[in-house]
């Protein structure tokens, strides 16, 4: 089984729209848990961090239920800029090796 | 932030042959890691490039294939040995920055490499 898994979408949404998607991690021991931004041909940017009592950054809001080991991402008021793969990362160990979701795929359109 | 240079960008290569890439940051940093990604597959960590001593390989990878130097807090590199077609994909260098309790990992715009 794999350490993170992704619903590798796409997501097809209208400008305006929200989109939201999870994703689950297979060790109950992990540390912390972000989302990161890859657009095509650039390197992975960190989205946000996520926090146990959720968190929200402008548009964005993260949630984590460790209970159910999975972790969400909701884009509210979408903007075609939205578009990427969104990737979902988890630290296991604390000891900053990161363990990837495949990513999940956001497409925003006019 | 971190900013990070690697090259090459992109190469095309023959099979049995090695290439060797380059990462470098604009500071100093502990903490470097390489990851590569196979077309359609997440990032793996290949290994932690540690200064002044032997890298540590995660499970899957090991040091004849993949060997790696950490010269000083700003420069690694990254070896990929003996190619086959099944090392083509983009391999990302990546640091940590540490702010007191904030910490975030930085990533290189990777080397895409294409095994023949």
């Amino acid at each position: 089984r794999k350490e993170v898994e992704q619903d590798p979408g796409p997501f097809n949404v209208p400008e305006g729209a929200t989109v939201a998607f999870n994703c689950t991690y297979s060790n109950s021991a992990s540390q912390s848990f972000f989302w990161y931004r890859h657009d095509c041909r650039k390197e992975p940017k960190l989205l946000m961090s996520v926090y146990s009592s959720g968190n929200e950054d402008g548009r964005f809001t993260a949630q984590l239920n460790r209970a159910s080991q999975y972790i969400s991402l909701l884009i509210r008021d979408s903007k075609l800029s939205d578009s990427a793969t969104y990737l979902c990362v988890v630290n296991i160990r604390d000891d900053y090796k990161l363990s990837f979701g495949a990513g999940t795929t956001v497409t925003v359109r006019a | 932030s971190a900013v990070i240079s690697q090259k090459p960008s992109r190469d095309i290569c023959q099979r049995g042959t090695s290439l060797t890439i380059q990462c470098q940051v604009d500071s100093q940093v502990t903490m470097m890691f390489w990851y590569r990604q196979q077309p359609g597959q997440s990032l793996t960590l290949i290994a932690t490039a540690n200064q002044g001593s032997e890298a540590t390989y995660e499970s899957g990878f090991v040091i004849d294939k993949f060997p790696i130097s950490r010269p000083n807090l700003t420069f690694s590199t990254l070896t990929v040995s003996n190619m086959s077609p099944e090392d083509s994909s983009i391999y990302l260098c990546s640091v940590v920055l540490l702010a007191g309790s904030y910490n975030e990992q930085f990533f290189g715009p990777g080397t895409r490499l294409t095994v023949l």
